[in-house]
């Protein structure tokens, strides 16, 4: 079935260095989403691409489709210590065999101070 | 306005025992999903509802696992004679339309973190 992975599975950056999230997809996507998970919490929604080579940018997040649409990058510039947490793309492939997302394998980022 | 709401938080259940998990969705959200987190990994789709129809439960692991939206608002996730490798974080999440090439957000749940002893 589908799958969507993600690397790296852990980062380690200090405050003020950049970071970057790949995502990738077994199959072509309808569209992708970007969540974020705080430790001890629950998913929250971040940003949606929907179109080939699309960019979406939010203050210092940059989300990237790529041009097949099977694959997603985040980049997070500066980062700094609120940027804690794990990150997960989640991609749908309407009208494929199920029209659910299927959430990645998910980057977990820590920062230094 | 509140979230999505979930109950109880936490569950310690002896194995064998049924549970049930509670999910309140935000109002109006025509969509309900039910997701089980494993620790350290992405959350893994159960079943989804749209308003009180269960459209899709393809990915409930058993036939131990029922869940049901009887008026299309409140969801309730069962599960049956609960075995060890349940043990996990069950997140419910809902959102305002239904899944298409455009998807609508899914507001998420703080989750039910069940243990299985």
């Amino acid at each position: 079935g589908q799958q969507v992975m993600q690397i790296p599975q852990y980062q380690h950056v200090q405050e003020g260095e950049d970071f970057t999230t790949y995502c990738n997809s077994s199959t072509t996507l309808s569209n992708i989403q970007w969540y974020k998970q705080r430790p001890g919490g629950h998913p929250v929604f971040l940003i949606q691409l929907v179109k080939s080579g699309e960019v979406k940018k939010q203050k210092r997040l940059t989300f990237q489709f790529g041009e097949a649409k099977k694959n997603s990058s985040l980049h997070i510039t500066a980062t700094q210590t609120t940027d804690v947490g794990t990150y997960f793309c989640a991609g749908m492939n309407y009208g494929g065999a199920t029209n659910k997302l299927i959430f990645g394998t998910g980057t977990l980022l820590a920062v230094q101070p | 306005g509140a979230g999505v709401s979930q109950s109880p938080r936490y569950k310690v259940a002896k194995r064998g025992q049924d549970v049930a998990l509670r999910c309140d969705p935000i109002s109006g959200h025509v969509s309900l999903f039910w997701y089980q987190q494993a620790l350290g990994q992405g959350p893994e789709f159960l079943t989804y509802f749209q308003n009180e129809a269960q459209l899709d439960k393809s990915g409930l692991p058993s036939d131990r696992f029922f869940a049901e939206r009887p008026e299309g608002s409140v969801s309730t996730l069962k599960i049956q004679r609960t075995q060890q490798e349940d043990s996990a974080v069950y997140l419910c999440a809902s959102s305002l339309g239904v899944p298409g090439p455009l998807s609508y957000e899914q507001y998420f749940g703080p989750g039910t973190r069940l243990t299985v002893t």
